[in-house]
């Protein structure tokens, strides 16, 4: 079973603080994403990477920035958090290839309160 | 600008009925279209999904209808169950430009009362 592994459930920071969430998944994917669900939003894509030191930008990628130093590991950075970017973060994994089903398989989500 | 919209933000079903959830995308260049199921504080796992060279594809109680000319798709769920209560997310890629970034919809929380 492929997993993906984000490594805090729920987080509680200030305003002005750096957050750092942390994904880790263990099917040597070479594709990796970060979204936010909002209510009435859906899942919206901040950013993805699809091999180690890559990095493209989403949708939403204000106030963001992601680093893939491993190609295992995917991290989200808030550099200064704000309230607005209180959200459930998802991370997500898929394969390359032509044949691959195409499907992303997502983590158990982040939930960030920033007060 | 929204390319993929699920109009119905929620949808109420009887036990043993058919739920019928509905997706619409306006970006013809979508090629993938994939189904996802969310219950609260987990992330989506994935549902079923069909590619645009198809117009039907089936997976036990899951059957997911593309209408590529109205560039809408929709998911059957039938015999509906209770445990099918949760958020369900259409998304979509166009594979061919894009590899597997998905547009997510908005989401219908489907609630089935036993």
């Amino acid at each position: 079973d492929v997993k993906v592994t984000q490594s805090s459930r729920y987080l509680v920071k200030r305003t002005g603080e750096k957050v750092f969430l942390e994904c880790v998944q263990d099917m040597d994917h070479e594709n990796m994403f970060w979204y936010r669900q909002d209510p009435g939003l859906g899942l919206r894509l901040i950013y993805f990477s699809y091999d180690v030191k890559m990095k493209e930008k989403g949708d939403i990628p204000e106030g963001y920035s992601v680093s893939r130093e491993k190609k295992e590991r995917f991290s989200l950075i808030l550099e200064s958090a704000s309230t607005n970017q209180t959200s459930m973060y998802l991370c997500a994994s898929s394969s390359e290839g032509a044949e691959a089903a195409n499907t992303i398989y997502f983590g158990e989500g982040s939930w960030l309160t920033v007060v | 600008d929204q390319q993929v919209k699920q109009n119905s933000p929620s949808l109420s079903v009887q036990e043993g009925r058919i739920s019928i959830l509905n997706c619409d995308y306006t970006n013809s260049m979508f090629d993938y279209f994939l189904w996802y199921k969310k219950y609260p504080a987990e992330g989506p796992t994935f549902l079923i999904s069909i590619s645009s060279i198809k117009d039907k594809n089936e997976d036990g109680r899951f059957t997911v209808f593309l209408n590529k000319s109205a560039k809408h798709l929709s998911l059957h769920i039938v015999p509906s169950q209770p445990g099918d209560s949760a958020v369900y997310f259409c998304a979509a890629s166009a594979r061919k430009s894009s590899g597997d970034k998905l547009t997510f919809g908005t989401g219908t929380r489907l609630a089935v009362r036993p």
